[in-house]
């Protein structure tokens, strides 16, 4: 399997809350891990992302939990935003280190209300 | 550096047409490959290309044809556009042996197919 599966598919948030937004793979080869932020009528922009080798990574106000156990990995926005409002994808390759292959989750819509 | 540039922003075809879709960057990556997102699909790969004159399908790429003469250009062509070809078309690249893990997308070009 060569799948990545995201939830919830749309989110809404108060300003100041957490946003969760979850991600889970079956295919144990994956060895990178990034999230990609996507604002209306633009591309896609890489926000953050992590390697399987540790459980953690933070950047300001974005982290990323990753259980290898479990296959699974989570974006957290801590204080949300308005302007964090945007699609959120996950994404997994499927070669090592390669990343000609991202395989992406169908994505979060994330609405942070003011 | 402009990064990667995609032409045209938007295309309205009738059905049977042909058109290719225009793909540039200059960030002298090695990886390059063209996606389509659909609401609720997330981003899937239609085709990918490792380097100059190597190019392989994705998961999506019936209907499509790729070239890569040149690490910069990797044009998208389509055949006889169907309806079901209407989507938005994301160009990205990205160069592991530069430290560049993540890919870096184009703006889109938005195609209608009537």
């Amino acid at each position: 399997q060569q799948q990545v599966k995201q939830s919830p598919q749309s989110l809404i948030v108060q300003k100041g809350g957490i946003s969760i937004i979850n991600c889970a793979y079956e295919n144990t080869a994956f060895d990178y891990f990034p999230w990609y932020q996507q604002f209306p009528g633009k591309g896609p922009a890489l926000l953050i992302a992590i390697r399987p080798d540790v459980s953690e990574k933070k950047e300001g106000r974005f982290t990323i939990s990753f259980n290898k156990s479990a296959k699974q990995f989570s974006l957290h926005i801590m204080d949300s935003q308005p302007g964090d409002s945007a699609t959120y994808f996950c994404a997994a390759t499927l070669e090592g280190g390669a990343t000609n292959k991202l395989i992406f989750g169908t994505g979060t819509l994330l609405a942070v209300q003011p | 550096n402009a990064g990667v540039t995609q032409t045209p922003k938007f295309q309205v075809l009738k059905t049977g047409q042909s058109m290719t879709l225009q793909c540039a960057q200059d960030m002298n990556h090695e990886y390059m490959s063209w996606y389509r997102q659909d609401p609720g699909m997330g981003l899937r790969l239609i085709h990918y290309s490792v380097g100059a004159g190597i190019t392989d399908q994705g998961e999506v790429p019936n209907g499509y044809n790729v070239s890569r003469s040149t690490t910069e250009d990797f044009p998208l062509r389509l055949l006889s556009a169907a309806p079901s070809q209407t989507s938005v078309y994301f160009c990205a690249s990205s160069d592991p042996s530069q430290g560049n893990y993540g890919y870096t997308f184009g703006s889109g070009t938005r195609l209608t197919v009537v």
